[in-house]
């Protein structure tokens, strides 16, 4: 069964500084897609970032990027000039190829300090 | 584009009672997954749905089942509550399993087992 393993559960930034969460995962399988979602507090979750296992180059999404790390099993969130808003729960997830299942790792809480 | 929409926000019950909570998805999307989400578990994978057939079904007992609709809204039910099924219920819809779609996630279901 595949794994999610998120070894950071509380992570703290000063505004406008930059972060990373850092993730790991297992898997056999070859097809499979890599997630970051953010979980606000009393909010919905949302997409931050996602990554393809057959492309090597990584994903960026404005102040996000990854680094993907294959033979790893290594996806680590960049979050650059981090700011208030982005304080929230982080959640690392792995899906494999052909299904919707989200396979979620326990989550970083993120803190933004002015 | 209306989100993802479930109904209720909130529910309280008592242990022995049942329960279904409703999801409707994006306009258009036909795949729908649900999750449970718990301090202690964190967020696990309950089922998978798509043209009202279930594709995947997490490792939670028989008490809980669902169903979709030819619409593509979902409903889930929980039989005989126990404490422990207090949890934040989310549901989530694409367009479909195959390829990279997003994941859209719905606000949850609250559900508190007195």
């Amino acid at each position: 069964a595949q794994t999610v393993t998120q070894s950071q559960p509380e992570m703290s930034v000063q505004e406008a500084e930059t972060v990373t969460l850092s993730c790991t995962y297992d898997t056999s399988e070859s097809d499979y897609y890599l997630f970051w979602y953010k979980q606000p507090p009393s909010r919905q979750m949302i997409l931050v970032i996602r990554q393809e296992a057959y492309k090597q180059q990584n994903a960026t999404e404005n102040r996000f990027s990854v680094n993907f790390q294959k033979a790893a099993k290594s996806f680590s969130l960049k979050i650059s000039d981090s700011q208030l808003g982005d304080a929230a729960m982080y959640f690392c997830a792995y899906r494999q190829g052909g299904s919707e299942k989200l396979v979620f790792g326990k989550g970083t809480k993120l803190t933004v300090n002015p | 584009k209306a989100g993802v929409t479930q109904t209720p926000r909130y529910l309280i019950k008592t242990r022995g009672q049942q329960v279904t909570l409703s999801c409707s998805p994006i306009s258009g999307h036909r795949s729908v997954s649900w999750y449970q989400q718990t301090p202690g578990q964190g967020l696990q994978f309950l089922f998978e749905y798509f043209s009202e057939t279930q594709r995947n079904k997490g490792n939670f007992p028989g008490r809980f089942s669902g169903r979709q609709f030819s619409n593509s809204r979902s409903e889930m039910n929980v039989s005989t509550l126990e404490l422990g099924d207090s949890a934040l219920y989310l549901c989530a819809s694409s367009l479909d399993f195959q390829g990279n779609n997003e994941q859209f996630f719905g606000p949850g279901t609250r559900l508190t087992v007195l």
